[in-house]
């Protein structure tokens, strides 16, 4: 099955700075890779995601790349604010077969005011 | 328009009982699924559910079981509660598969003595 692995477990930035997390996958049949984001007592929520048709996705202070050839993926949040702290988590899943989303391990991302 | 909840937040059981977690959604969606979230393991998938009336294993099924009870409702019961089953449960639903958008409801913690 897949595996994600993800990087780095914790990570703190200065508030205005930028944050990176990067995952790789091991299943070159995963085509659809989302981030969510899970604030303290509550559940993930999607932020952005991104289909293998494309290379980088863009959406306000968040961006996110992927190099298929490599099997990485990447998750850039700029100009970082209190509350982007959270913990993220990155997925790898195959759009075309029944396969689930494999998630990654987690980052716990501190934003230092 | 509640999206995903989950009953109850919190439990705490001893070895040997049993319980049932419950989760129901109101977004009209035709999957849902149940994870499990361990410190360090992300979120591993124990059972989902495609559509009303159809249920399949995930990744770690083993003392477990579940019922799609209609199209809102999807219920985790562990037969009989092991220290190794203390995590915190979410559940999500959506549309179709697996590889778009998750909802997750706001989860349970359980705790096994």
């Amino acid at each position: 099955g897949e595996n994600v692995e993800q990087h780095p477990s914790t990570l703190s930035v200065q508030e205005g700075d930028s944050a990176v997390i990067k995952c790789t996958y091991s299943d070159s049949a995963s085509n659809y890779f989302p981030w969510y984001k899970q604030e303290l007592g509550k559940g993930p929520q999607l932020i952005i995601d991104i289909r293998s048709n494309v290379g980088e996705k863009k959406d306000q202070r968040i961006a996110v790349t992927l190099n298929k050839t490599a099997k990485h993926f990447s998750l850039h949040i700029t100009e970082t604010q209190p509350e982007d702290s959270a913990v993220y988590f990155c997925a790898a899943g195959d759009q075309t077969g029944a396969n689930n989303l494999f998630f990654g391990t987690g980052t716990r991302l501190t934003v230092i005011p | 328009n509640a999206g995903v909840t989950q009953t109850p937040k919190f439990q705490v059981l001893k070895t040997g009982q049993s319980m049932t977690l419950q989760c129901a959604q109101d977004m009209n969606h035709n999957s849902m699924y149940w994870y499990r979230q361990d410190p360090g393991m992300g979120l591993r998938l124990i059972y989902y559910s495609a559509s009303e009336g159809t249920t399949d294993k995930g990744e770690v099924p083993n003392g477990y079981n579940v019922s799609r009870l209609n199209k809102r409702e999807f219920s985790l019961r562990l037969e009989s509660a092991a220290p190794s089953q203390t995590s915190v449960y979410f559940c999500a639903s959506t549309t179709g598969g697996p590889v778009e958008t998750q909802y997750f409801g706001p989860g349970t913690r359980l705790l096994v003595l």
